[in-house]
């Protein structure tokens, strides 16, 4: 089956530690997408990247960092700069970046606790 | 700059009955995507039905059907019959030519039996 996954569930990190979220991706999407996701925030962008070796910062990308060294995969680092990095995080693909018409589709997403 | 505001935080409707749900957005484009994504407790965010903005006729996919007002900029989203499984976090998006795709803040719907 065609999808997304995420690992793991759960994570968590002692303050101060770097932490890397996989991402992989079996549907030959072109485009992929981090979002973090807050109470009462819904989604915000973190960063994106629409080919392969090439990635934008969204919204809110301060203390993060990712790569796309892989068209199937997407990691996302948290690192020790980001000031609020207890969430839940969900990443997406989309077929082609640039048309407007198709959907995201979602992994499970990673819950991660900075204690 | 584009915006999606979900005004109802929460909302609750009896099993069987119909719910609607609301979306207001701010663009000045004219060809643009609203989408709306449904994440149930298991966080699984999944696209429910989504609208052209060219196209006049409202969606419709099953139970889930769409009221969209281009010139009121509103994109509702009404389910009839609700099941116990549509008890879930419904986000609609927008998302224009050249733009990211743009999340309102959800609307939590609860089902009661």
């Amino acid at each position: 089956d065609g999808g997304i996954t995420q690992s793991p569930k759960y994570l968590f990190r002692k303050e101060g530690q770097n932490v890397t979220l996989s991402c992989e991706q079996n549907l030959n999407h072109d485009a992929m997408y981090w979002y973090r996701q807050d109470p009462g925030q819904g989604l915000r962008l973190i960063y994106y990247s629409q080919i392969v070796n090439d990635f934008q910062k969204g919204d809110i990308a301060e203390g993060y960092s990712v790569s796309r060294e892989k068209k199937e995969s997407f990691p996302l680092t948290v690192t020790s700069a980001q000031k609020n990095p207890t969430a839940f995080y969900l990443c997406a693909s989309s077929n082609f970046y640039r048309d407007i018409s198709y959907e995201q589709y979602f992994g499970p997403g990673t819950r991660l606790t900075v204690t | 700059a584009q915006t999606v505001t979900q005004s109802q935080p929460e909302m609750s409707v009896q099993e069987a009955e119909t719910v609607t749900l609301s979306c207001t957005y701010d663009t000045s484009e004219s060809d643009y995507y609203l989408f709306w994504y449904k994440q149930p407790p298991s966080r699984q965010m999944i696209l429910v039905i989504r609208q052209e903005a060219y196209k006049q006729q409202n969606a419709t996919e099953n139970r889930f059907s769409v009221n969209f007002q281009k010139a009121a900029k509103s994109f509702s989203l009404k389910i009839s019959d609700s099941q116990l499984g549509d008890a879930a976090m419904y986000f609609c998006a927008y998302r224009s030519a050249g733009d990211k795709i743009i999340f309102g803040k959800g609307t939590r719907l609860h089902i009661l039996p």
